[in-house]
C-alpha cells in the first residue's frame, strides 16, 4: 500500500520560514508527479503546488507563488515544501498527495495523514 | 481559474436513505472529475476519478456521473461510515480547484 508520511509543521511567527517533507514509499517514486493540498481550520480544500515526476516542472497557486518552493529528491523518495514570508492566511493543515492521471484528467490519490502549519505571534 | 459550486452545503438524512450530491463548473471540464470523501479529522479519500470510475476499493453503492458542466455524486444507499463531507475537483484547467464542499450528516 502506497504510504506517504508529512513532518515538519509548527508554529512559526509571521514572516517566518518552515520546510515540510513528505516522505513516500511503496511505489515508483520518480515515476509520479506529487503535490501538495492545503486546508484551513474549518475551511475547505486549496491546491498549493505541484511537482513532475523528474522535478523539472513546478506549479504554483498564485496565492504562494514568490513565497513557497516545492522539490523533491527522487534518491530519498521525499518530496519538499519551503514556505518564506508566511502569513496567518497559510494556517493550514498541508496534505502530500500523489498527483496522479493524463493531462487534464488528474487526481489526488493517495493522502498523507497532514501537518499543521500554524502561523501567528 | 475554474469554480466548482457544489450543492447542497448540507444534507440531513438517515441511514439507507439515497444521496445524490451536485458539482457545478464555471466551464467546462469535460469529464476531468474527480471526488473525494473526507471524514472529521482525515486526510481526503479518492472516490471517482474521471467523472465516472470507481477509485480501488471504493464500494459499489458509489456512483458518478455527468459531463461538460454538471456532475453527480449518488450514494444509492447510504451506510453509517458514509457520514462524511464530500469534494468535488477538477484539473481541465490550472490551477487545480476544488468545490466547497456537501457535508452528509446524520438526521
Amino acid at each position: 500500500e502506497v504510504q506517504l508520511l508529512e513532518s515538519g509543521g509548527a508554529l512559526v511567527q509571521p514572516g517566518g520560514s518552515l520546510r515540510l517533507s513528505c516522505a513516500a514509499s511503496r511505489f515508483p517514486f520518480s515515476n509520479y508527479a506529487m503535490s501538495w493540498v492545503r486546508q484551513a481550520p474549518g475551511k475547505g480544500l486549496e491546491w498549493v503546488s505541484a511537482i513532475s515526476g523528474s522535478g523539472g516542472s513546478t506549479f504554483y497557486a498564485d496565492s504562494v507563488k514568490g513565497r513557497f518552493t516545492i522539490s523533491r529528491d527522487n534518491s530519498k523518495n521525499t518530496v519538499y515544501m519551503q514556505m518564506n514570508s508566511l502569513r496567518a492566511e497559510d494556517t493550514a493543515v498541508y496534505y502530500c498527495a500523489k498527483f496522479v492521471g493524463t493531462s487534464g484528467l488528474n487526481w489526488f490519490d493517495p493522502w498523507g495523514q497532514g501537518t499543521l502549519v500554524t502561523v501567528s505571534s | 481559474e475554474i469554480v466548482l459550486t457544489q450543492s447542497p452545503a448540507t444534507l440531513s438524512l438517515s441511514p439507507g436513505e439515497r444521496v445524490t450530491l451536485s458539482c457545478r463548473a464555471s466551464q467546462s471540464v469535460s469529464n476531468y472529475l474527480a471526488w473525494y470523501q473526507q471524514k472529521r479529522g482525515q486526510a481526503p479519500r479518492l472516490l471517482i476519478y474521471g467523472a465516472s470510475n470507481r477509485a480501488t476499493g471504493i464500494p459499489a453503492r458509489f456512483s458518478g456521473s455527468g459531463s461538460g458542466t454538471d456532475f453527480t455524486l449518488t450514494i444509492s444507499s447510504l451506510e453509517p461510515e458514509d457520514f462524511a463531507v464530500y469534494y468535488c475537483q477538477q484539473r481541465s484547467d490550472w490551477p487545480p480547484t476544488f468545490g466547497g464542499g456537501t457535508k452528509v450528516e446524520i438526521k
